[in-house]
């Protein structure tokens, strides 16, 4: 089983400032991985797929990056609405054995 | 609109069963791989299990293999999860998702709001 880890746990941004996350894998997914906002009581929304890709609808400030184990989720300039946790989550295991990472909250500094 | 609505969850006994179903509406749910993901209480996301467009490929993670059963009925726009045996470990929301990506290489890029199971006597 690929195991996801992110870092750091917990990120405490000011509105306006860039919050970059981090999302490895121990062992290399190529490029097949997602990125996903939950906000408390909802369902998780996509943001990011095959590391770098946005999904429909979302903005420009949240870019993805990096092949391989390293990942990064970056978002250039918070909006309240982005206070929330992030999932990253691996999508390369044949036969299929989807792992998600164990999220990073961001929370308002 | 496009949506997916779940419904079945509920307290159930360990040991007993329950069948969530899935409501697709808006799209097509025979176009689409769809995927069981859980999130147990104040935890993170865990994939459970998932279903091609024509149920030829059906997956299950280890901890529900032998236990749940993932089915789909394309012509109702509805997918189901058969839970038996159930554990206070299956404790959880249930979210279904449908899928998109290359056969077997899939992530998730809708989803419903899931519905509660609690397993406990």
């Amino acid at each position: 089983e690929i195991v996801m880890t992110q870092s750091p746990a917990t990120l405490s941004v000011s509105p306006g400032e860039r919050a970059t996350l981090s999302c490895r894998a121990s062992q290399s997914v190529s490029s097949n991985l997602a990125w996903y906002q939950q906000k408390p009581g909802q369902a998780p929304r996509l943001l990011i797929y095959g590391a770098s890709t946005r999904a429909t609808g979302i903005p420009a400030r949240f870019s993805g990056s990096g092949s391989g184990t390293e990942f990064t989720l970056t978002i250039s300039s918070l909006q309240s609405e982005d206070f929330a946790v992030y999932y990253c989550q691996q999508y390369n295991n044949w036969p299929p054995l989807f792992t998600f990472g164990p999220g990073t909250k961001v929370d308002i500094k | 609109e496009v949506q997916l609505v779940e419904s079945g969850g509920g307290l159930v006994k360990p040991g007993g069963s329950l069948r969530l179903s899935c409501a697709a509406s808006g799209f097509t749910l025979s176009s689409y791989t769809m995927n069981w993901v859980r999130q147990a209480p104040g935890k993170g996301l865990e994939w459970v299990s998932s279903i091609n467009s024509g149920s030829s490929y059906i997956y299950y993670s280890d901890s529900v293999k032998g236990r749940f059963t993932i089915s789909r009925d394309n012509a109702k726009n509805s997918l189901f999860l058969q839970m038996n045996s159930l554990r206070a470990e299956d404790t959880a929301v249930y979210y279904c998702a449908r899928g998109l990506g290359a056969t077997g290489f899939w992530y998730f890029d809708l989803w419903g709001r899931g519905t509660l199971v609690t397993v406990s006597s």
